[in-house]
């Protein structure tokens, strides 16, 4: 199995513009997660799906931020528009089964600097 | 309360010694323990995790120690390796509903 697939890897982009990451989930897992991660604030949930569904967004700091999963497959968080303190990494896990407390598997995570 | 409080920040040890890292967390409700480590560059992975119905757990050369009443749990590494140098979180969780709720993390150094 390949992993957690994120891409892009890394993103320099400027104050105000439009910031897109991907996440590929582990094939037949059905929870998908998007963490953020900074020095000062660890490592901190943004939202939570299950079954394509958005189980919990508290995280999300702002309407800046939105989250989507269209499928199974497939999952968007996009930025708009970006600001310098949205630099971070951003990794996207999934799990077999989020509810019952299934391993997470993170993928290697986007390099976001926003100049 | 959700919160995670994980301790020390970093931490050195010598090859073979014994690394100990701590965690305390709030909610009774927590029922999953994960350890997770994480490389320079990599995404954390799944270290070794633990439920409340036990107090030990070891995998290998790590041991999970769990205090239910003190609502503390902590990571033992033992014959520490340079090898596991690395930055350690701990996490808790509800089962049933799986969102992470992680400590701050502790950055082990092993020297040789």
């Amino acid at each position: 199995d390949a992993g957690v697939i994120q891409s892009p890897r890394h993103e320099v982009t400027e104050m105000g513009q439009e910031v897109t990451l991907r996440c590929k989930p582990i094939s037949g897992h059905n929870s998908l997660f998007w963490y953020r991660q900074t020095m000062m604030r660890g490592l901190e949930l943004l939202i939570y799906f299950n079954n394509n569904v958005p189980i919990d967004d508290s995280g999300m700091p702002e309407d800046r931020f939105s989250a989507k999963m269209p499928n199974a497959s497939f999952s968007t968080l996009k930025i708009q528009p970006s600001e310098p303190r949205d630099s971070a990494v951003y990794f996207c896990a999934s799990s077999a089964d989020g509810l019952a407390g299934e391993t997470q598997y993170f993928g290697p995570g986007t390099r976001l600097l926003v100049l | 309360q959700q919160q995670v409080k994980q301790s020390p920040q970093s931490l050195i040890v010598q090859k073979g010694g014994i690394s100990i890292i701590n965690c305390a967390y709030e909610n009774t409700a927590f029922d999953y323990f994960p350890w997770y480590q994480q490389f320079p560059g990599k995404g954390p992975a799944l270290l070794i995790a633990i439920r409340p119905d036990v107090s030990e757990k070891k995998e290998g050369r790590f041991t999970i120690s769990f205090n239910k009443s003190a609502k503390q749990f902590s990571l033992h590494i033992m014959d520490s390796q340079p090898g596991d140098s690395a930055t350690y979180f701990c996490a808790a969780s509800r089962s049933s509903y799986g969102k992470l709720t992680f400590g701050q993390g502790t950055i082990l150094t092993v020297h040789p």
